[in-house]
């Protein structure tokens, strides 16, 4: 069964950093369009990142040049640096392998993990 | 704002049959990008409930049904159960700007 099991969420000061953590089970991570979505407390599905089997990133302008997606092949791990936090970031974030075909959707996510921005 | 619009809430009774819909614009939707469904039960991680506009994936029952057309699409529900009770949002592609995919604000279903 494919499983994604986030970590690395926490409370943090506005300003820090964390690094998001997505290790997946049955399927390459390398080899497939890998995403992180967040959602605020609350709120609506945010598209936060995505990186391509090449290495293409892409990122929502509301995290572009503060968050950094990555991936260890070694370790079948997705991986989501986020700097220069703010509160608006608060949110429980999510990881999700992407399909392309179609078109790109989303077919499994992860459980979550919650990072809180607050002093 | 969201890109794509949903209605906040929709209700219906058990058996009843709901429809939601998913307004985009002419860099999405309209341009040709396929629509997708997710079901978030309360609680829980979003689930893939229909892709491809009108796809199921193994295992959802065919009471779950998708269509597009325009710059709209619609998920309809039909034999509405207690279970059904979550939040639904669409996603499709927008190809205004750097190029981003886009979720609808989510619709609250509840089950009467």
């Amino acid at each position: 069964e494919v499983q994604l099991v986030e970590s690395g969420g926490g409370l943090i000061q506005p300003g820090g950093s964390l690094r998001l953590s997505c290790a997946a089970s049955v399927f390459t991570v390398s080899s497939n369009y890998m995403s992180w979505v967040r959602q605020a407390p609350g709120k609506g599905l945010e598209w936060v990142s995505l990186i391509y089997p090449g290495g293409s990133t892409y990122y929502a302008d509301s995290v572009k040049g503060r968050f950094t997606i990555s991936r260890d092949n070694s370790k079948n791990t997705l991986y989501l640096q986020m700097n220069s936090l703010r509160a608006e970031d608060t949110a429980v974030y999510y990881c999700a392998r992407v399909l392309p075909r179609p078109s790109d959707h989303f077919d499994y996510w992860g459980q979550g993990t919650l990072v809180t921005v607050s002093s | 704002q969201s890109v794509l619009t949903q209605p906040p809430s929709v209700s219906g009774a058990p058996g009843q049959r709901v429809t939601i819909s998913c307004t985009g614009s002419s860099s999405n939707i309209g341009a040709g990008y396929d629509v997708h469904w997710y079901q978030q039960l309360p609680g829980t991680a979003p689930k893939l409930l229909i892709y491809g506009n009108d796809n199921r994936p193994s295992g959802v029952p065919d009471r779950f049904s998708g269509s597009k057309s325009g710059t709209s699409a619609s998920l309809a529900i039909t034999g509405l159960q207690a279970a059904d009770e979550a939040d639904y949002y669409c996603q499709s592609y927008d190809s205004s700007l750097s190029g981003s995919w886009v979720f609808g604000g989510g619709t609250k279903l509840t089950v009467l």
